[in-house]
Order: structure tokens, then sequence, then C-alpha cells
């Protein structure tokens, strides 16, 4: 079955900081890759998406390219703010067509920015 | 502002219990998610439907779940009898194309 996998963390950065969160994947058909975000006591909101390969997603300065070679999906960003605290889901959705379709997630990366 | 709504957001409810969970989704959007998020096993998804159909529920444990859409501006999850293991957060989606946007949750205590 398809599955994503990613540091758990938690991930403690300096503000300023340069931030990488790892993020690899297996799926039986050929996925759309997200990143969502977690602030404590809310749902997740959509952070970027890619749908083929060497796509860049991006936003809000995080960005991640779809790599199909090594499966892999890692999010970046170069500078993190205290308020980019929060616990960040790489996750994949194989399209069977006429709409989104369910995400497989990974575990979650806590991310600490301390000022 | 178009949101996911989730009733209720939090609560407890002893051992064998019937619990009843609601989603409004975002008017327009034609899929229906819903998804649990434990610290065990993380975010999974239990069933969807597309245009008020069931499409897959192949997460959800049979014997005491049941997820259903009975009009375009409404989403049920039910269980019955609800045990311990049950108690987790509960999360509605909508979507259109390939965007889903996550209601708040339904935080679930099972005592």
């Amino acid at each position: 079955g398809d599955s994503v996998t990613q540091m758990e963390g938690p991930v403690t950065l300096s503000e300023e900081a340069f931030l990488t969160i790892n993020c690899t994947y297996t799926a039986t058909g050929y996925p759309s890759l997200f990143w969502y975000v977690q602030y404590p006591g809310e749902g997740l909101q959509l952070l970027l998406k890619a749908t083929k390969a060497d796509d860049k997603g991006s936003n809000k300065g995080f960005e991640a390219t779809y790599r199909k070679e090594t499966t892999s999906f890692h999010l970046e960003k170069g500078s993190v703010q205290v308020s980019d605290s929060a616990v960040y889901f790489c996750a994949l959705s194989v399209s069977a067509g006429g709409g989104a379709d369910g995400l497989t997630f990974g575990k979650g990366t806590h991310l600490i920015i301390q000022p | 502002d178009a949101r996911v709504t989730q009733t209720p957001r939090h609560k407890v409810t002893e051992m064998g219990q019937e619990v009843t969970m609601r989603c409004q989704p975002i008017l327009g959007h034609n899929t229906v998610f819903w998804y649990r998020q434990t610290m065990m096993q993380g975010l999974e998804l239990l069933a969807y439907f597309r245009n008020r159909a069931p499409l897959d529920d192949s997460g959800m444990p049979k014997d005491r779940f049941s997820a259903e859409m009975p009009d375009a501006t409404l989403a049920t999850l039910k269980i019955q009898p609800s045990e311990p293991r049950d108690s987790a957060v509960y999360f509605c989606a909508s979507g259109f194309l390939l965007e889903q946007f996550f209601g708040p949750g339904t935080r679930l205590t099972v005592l």
C-alpha cells in the first residue's frame, strides 16, 4: 500500500535558521504530494502541493520539489520564524479521477522555533 | 470566508454510548472525508463521499462505525457502541479537485 515517511522530531531551531524536513514516499500509482501544517487546537491547512515530477510547490517562504527519482518531497525554508512553530505533515494522494481522493499522511514533524 | 464546520468540538462519553459527529462541508465541494488522529496511529482516513455517494470506507471499523451524507450540507459519523480505544480527534474535510479543507475537529473521549 501507499505510505509516507518523515522525520518525527521534535525539531528545534533558532529563529532565522534554515529548515529542512525530509519526506519520502511509496505509492502504487502516480501520486500528488502535499505538505499540511497544523497549529495547536486546529485542523490541518494546506501549505503547498506538487502534482508531477520536478514540480516545485511554494507558499509563505516554504518550498518543496517533487523528486520522482528519489521518491522524495522535502520541505525547506530559508529563514524560519517563531510563528512557524507547528506540526508539519507530508501526504500523498493517488487520484482515481473526479476530484480529491483520500490522503495518506506521514506521522508529522513537530517544529519548535526559539527566539 | 468559507470553512468546514464540525459539531460538537468536544465530546466526553461513557463506554457503550452512541456518539454522533456532524460536519458541514464547504458549499460547492463535491467530496467529503472523515479522518481520525491519535498519538499512536497518526492521521488515518476513515471514509469519504463524492457527490454524496460513499466512495471508500475501508478505513472504518464496520461493526461500530457508520458514515452518512443525508444531504449536501451535512455529513455524519456515528459510533455505536463507543469504546475507550475510539478516543481521538475526528476531522472532517471537504475537497474540490486536489485540495482538501479541514474542519477544526471533534475531540472525543470515551471513558
